[in-house]
C-alpha cells in the first residue's frame, strides 16, 4: 500500500450503531487530520494530531472521538449520529505540523462515504 | 476572517475549450494558494500552488497567478480534455490549516 489509505470505502449504519473508520499512512508523516466533506460547502476540518497529540478540535460533537495511537493510524470513532453526519470523511496526513505562518502539503486518502438512517 | 469563494458550478465545457474557474480569497497577511483536485471516486490531490504575490503555479496544463492586488487565483487551462472533468477546490493557508472554498465541479463533453 502506498499514500493514504481508508477503510471501510462506504459505511451505512444506524443512529443507535458504534462504529469507526481507520486511516493510515504509509508515507512516514508525522501530522494527520481528518475532514468532512458535504455536498456544496467547503471542507471541514474535524481533528489534526501532530506525533500523536491532538492539537485542533474544531468544535465537533463528542458523538465524534478521534484516536491516534501512532504516527501512522488514525481512527474516527462514531456513535449515536445523526442523519445530517452524512458525508465524505477524509483523511489526510502531512510531514509535519510547524506551526503559525508555516504550511505542509496534505495528501488525502480516497475517503469513507457514511451514511446514516 | 479568512476565507475563499470561488465559482459555482458545475461548469460545462467541449473538450479543448478554454477554462477558467475564478477563485478569490480574503485574508490577513501573506497566505499561500493551492487549487486541489478532486476526480470521482477518490480524494483530493494537489494540483498547484503559489507562496507569494506574482507567483504562477502550474502542472498539468494548468496554471494559476497569485494575484494579491485583486485577491485572486483564478484556474486556467488553455484545452481541457475529458479527463479533467473533477471537481476543483481553491484553498489559502491559515496558520497550519487550509481554508477552502466550497468547490466547482468541471465537465467536459467530448
Amino acid at each position: 500500500e502506498t499514500g493514504v489509505t481508508q477503510t471501510p470505502r462506504h459505511l451505512v449504519m444506524g443512529m443507535t450503531n458504534k462504529k469507526s473508520l481507520k486511516c493510515e499512512q504509509h508515507l512516514g508523516h508525522n501530522a494527520m487530520y481528518w475532514y468532512k466533506q458535504s455536498a456544496k460547502k467547503p471542507l471541514e476540518l474535524m481533528f489534526v494530531y501532530s506525533l500523536e497529540e491532538r492539537v485542533e478540535n474544531n468544535s465537533v460533537p463528542s458523538r465524534f472521538s478521534p484516536e491516534c495511537p501512532n504516527s501512522s493510524h488514525l481512527f474516527l470513532h462514531l456513535h449515536t449520529l445523526q442523519p445530517e453526519d452524512s458525508a465524505l470523511y477524509l483523511c489526510a496526513s502531512s510531514q509535519g505540523y510547524s506551526g503559525p505562518s508555516s504550511y505542509n502539503e496534505q495528501f488525502f486518502g480516497p475517503g469513507t462515504r457514511l451514511t446514516v438512517l | 476572517g479568512n476565507s475563499v469563494t470561488q465559482m459555482e458550478g458545475p461548469v460545462t465545457l467541449s473538450e479543448e475549450a478554454f477554462l477558467t474557474i475564478n477563485c478569490t480569497y480574503t485574508a490577513t497577511g501573506y497566505p499561500s494558494l493551492f487549487w486541489y483536485v478532486q476526480y470521482p471516486g477518490e480524494g483530493l490531490q494537489l494540483l498547484l500552488k503559489a507562496t507569494k504575490a506574482d507567483d504562477k503555479g502550474s502542472n498539468k496544463g494548468f496554471e494559476a497567478t497569485y494575484r494579491k492586488e485583486t485577491t485572486s487565483f483564478h484556474l486556467e487551462k488553455g484545452s481541457v480534455q475529458v479527463s479533467d472533468s473533477a471537481v476543483y477546490f481553491c484553498a489559502l493557508s491559515s496558520n497550519y490549516q487550509l481554508i477552502w472554498g466550497a468547490g466547482t465541479k468541471l465537465i467536459i463533453k467530448p
